[in-house]
């Protein structure tokens, strides 16, 4: 079974400091590994993905195998940072590419 | 181009009725997939269409759910005699190729209350 933690509900930050979201997963196979971002009354979408190895609007993630993490960072937080964060796996050694989600992560940047 | 669709973007409907929601996904994506985010339950995945492949309805939480892709384009969700517990935002998304494992397109979502 495959399975996704986001421990935060709720992280609040002031603009300008750093942010870390974190994300844990369980998967006895080779994972990949995903961060999809939705802002007000938009729709879900990719923000980076671990394969790609890509920093998207100052947002990197890396992925430790060791400690099953893959936490999203980004330095210096924008007030258009606020959105709700889900860290998300599929298999890339089965065929079943559905995504498992965590339960997200509101991030609140603060003026 | 355009993005997934999906419609109604709300539904309400009685205790014991059945519903049907339409995705419309990407122009030439092979891959669509079905998921659900209800509050406490946050988002599962119900469904996946690959191609002309079996579908895999391994997240489908009962026999009152099922899902059909017609010409490997249009999807409906249908629920049959709907429960109060169905209540959710059904989101719809396609990608490009399955094995590719890469993005998926989310569509807007369908807000089904069931009173």
């Amino acid at each position: 079974a495959q399975r996704v933690t986001q421990p935060e509900k709720l992280l609040s930050v002031f603009k300008g400091a750093p942010v870390e979201l974190k994300c844990n997963y369980s998967y006895s196979g080779s994972p990949e590994l995903f961060w999809y971002v939705q802002y007000s009354r938009q729709r879900l979408q990719l923000l980076l993905r671990h394969i790609s190895r890509e920093s998207i609007k100052g947002f990197t993630a890396d992925l430790n195998k060791g400690e099953t993490s893959f936490h999203l960072k980004k330095p210096f937080a924008q007030e258009e940072d606020s959105a709700m964060y889900y860290c998300a796996l599929s298999g890339l050694d089965t065929g079943r590419r559905a995504l498992t989600f965590g339960s997200g992560t509101r991030l609140q940047v603060q003026p | 181009g355009a993005g997934v669709s999906q419609s109604p973007s709300n539904k309400v409907t009685e205790k014991g009725k059945d519903v049907e929601l339409r995705c419309d996904p990407i122009s030439g994506h092979t891959a669509l997939y079905w998921y659900r985010q209800s509050l406490g339950q946050g988002l599962e995945f119900l469904i996946y269409f690959q191609g002309n492949s079996a579908p895999d309805k391994s997240g489908l939480p009962s026999d009152r759910f099922s899902a059909e892709r017609t010409g490997g384009s249009v999807s409906t969700l249908t629920i049959q005699r709907t429960q109060q517990e169905d209540s959710a935002v059904y989101l719809c998304a396609s990608s490009p190729l399955a094995g590719d494992g890469g993005e998926q397109y989310f569509g807007p979502g369908t807000r089904l209350t069931v009173t």
